[in-house]
């Protein structure tokens, strides 16, 4: 049980496009998915809480009009990279809190994306 | 600033050994606590939970939770060299307030078992 796909695993573009990223809960519903970031040899940063039916809530330093965060059902957030750029080149890592007032999360296995 | 500290090691055991892996906090007012493995190059897996003081055992697991020493330790019995990885520490603030169970990670500690 609990688990959390993402598409697509790994996603090469061309600096200025826009690139969306899925998050699946497949087997629970999902009321929160989260958004992390991770560079290499780094931990992982949380980017934005994604709540069903509501606006994401950004974290501080993350630019909300970049990273478009879609959360229209209970088991698909979704994640939009726009105007991508180099440095935007991250390994992208959505998780799913499986049960309301439940903290555990389970993780997707990520996205890696590259901005040439 | 919520702060969780790991030592980031790396941390090496020999095959069969204890592997203990070591996390402080800063914030008192924490409610739950994880202990993550992730493979390079893949995302984390969610090894163990703790809420409460004291052990909680789980196969070769067992986590260990100090409230009063804002400290939880990871021990890996008869570690194996598939075991070898990085463990996260995470902790969340806020258990089933506003904070919607954000978690806050450690920079992970590098564990390597060797044969």
């Amino acid at each position: 049980g609990a688990v959390v796909s993402q598409h697509p695993s790994r996603v090469i573009c061309k600096s200025g496009t826009s690139v969306k990223i899925e998050c699946r809960s497949l087997d629970f519903q999902a009321t929160t998915m989260f958004w992390y970031r991770q560079f290499p040899k780094k931990s992982l940063m949380l980017m934005a809480t994604s709540n069903e039916g509501s606006k994401a809530t950004y974290e501080q330093g993350v630019e909300k009009d970049k990273f478009l965060i879609n959360h229209a059902s209970l088991t698909l957030s979704t994640l939009t990279v726009t105007s991508a750029h180099p440095e935007d080149s991250s390994f992208y890592i959505c998780s799913a809190r499986a049960i309301a007032g439940s903290d555990t999360q389970y993780f997707g296995p990520g996205t890696r994306l590259t901005v040439l | 600033q919520k702060e969780v500290e790991q030592n980031s090691g790396p941390l090496s055991v020999p095959e069969g050994a204890i592997a203990s892996l070591n996390c402080t906090y800063s914030d008192r007012g924490s409610q739950s606590f994880f202990w993550y493995r992730q493979y390079s190059g893949k995302s984390p897996e969610l090894i163990m939970f703790i809420y409460s003081n004291g052990d909680k055992e789980d196969g070769r697991f067992t986590a260990q939770l100090n409230k009063a020493s804002q400290y939880v330790s990871l021990l890996i019995r008869d570690s194996q060299p598939s075991d070898s990885a990085t463990y996260l520490c995470a902790v969340n603030w806020d258990a089933g307030g506003t904070s919607y169970g954000k978690l806050t990670f450690g920079q992970g500690t590098i564990l390597t078992v060797h044969p």
